[in-house]
């Protein structure tokens, strides 16, 4: 079985550059999570997809950062414009309902110079 | 606020010996604790806590909750190199939100 899967991997950019980032869930999987992980720190959760709908984005800067799950599958975050504290790694999960275990991609790792 | 907090940030051993890491919690709505391990950059599954007092085991890994103390243990019996990584605690507070610990990072020195 396929995992989930990010691009890009890595990212350098200037403060003030937008920059956007791709998930695909593992197949059949309706739940997609996008996290923020700091350096040193644990993942946080951004924004929460069931199927293409949010179920919750309490914790997504709204005014900079946006995601959609169009079709229910894969998902794009976005960062606009981006700030210097937004170099992390960005994580993506997924799993088959909201209430079982999730899988985590590779992530992808955000410099903002 | 909800919280989860991992102890120590830190823990350098030599292989062969046994560790123990901490992970407790304080959340307004609580479910399940799960642990992960994270090596390079994805997390990836150990184990799943719901229930108090019960122990899950895989191989030299071993985990379990006090839900009325509000912690849970991490144990790795006769570690290798290969267990050198970031370990995560989360705590689920339903539909799988999920809370984590700022993780423990271990290395193993040959």
């Amino acid at each position: 079985e396929a995992g989930v899967a990010q691009s890009p991997r890595y990212k350098i950019i200037e403060k003030r550059q937008s920059v956007a980032f791709w998930c695909n869930p593992i197949s059949g999987h309706a739940t997609l999570y996008w996290y923020q992980q700091i350096l040193g720190q644990g993942p946080k959760l951004l924004i929460q997809f069931q199927n293409n709908g949010v179920v919750d984005d309490s914790q997504l800067p709204k005014d900079r950062f946006s995601a959609e799950r169009l079709k229910g599958v894969d998902s794009t975050l976005k960062i606009q414009p981006a700030k210097l504290e937004d170099s992390a790694v960005y994580l993506c999960a997924s799993s088959p309902r909201a209430w079982e275990t999730q899988y985590f991609g590779p992530g992808t790792r955000l410099l903002v110079l | 606020e909800d919280k989860v907090v991992q102890s120590p940030l830190s823990l350098v051993v030599h292989e062969g010996d046994t560790v123990t890491l901490n992970c407790s919690y304080e959340v307004t709505n609580f479910r399940s604790l799960l642990w992960y391990k994270q090596e390079k950059k994805a997390p990836t599954f150990l184990f799943m806590l719901t229930s108090s007092g019960i122990e899950k085991k895989s191989g030299r890994l071993s985990s379990i909750l006090d839900k009325k103390e509000l912690f849970s243990i991490l144990n790795i019996t006769a570690t290798q190199t290969g267990d050198s990584a970031i370990y995560l605690c989360a705590v689920n507070q339903g539909a799988q939100k999920l809370v984590f610990g700022q993780g423990t990072r271990l290395t193993i020195n040959p």
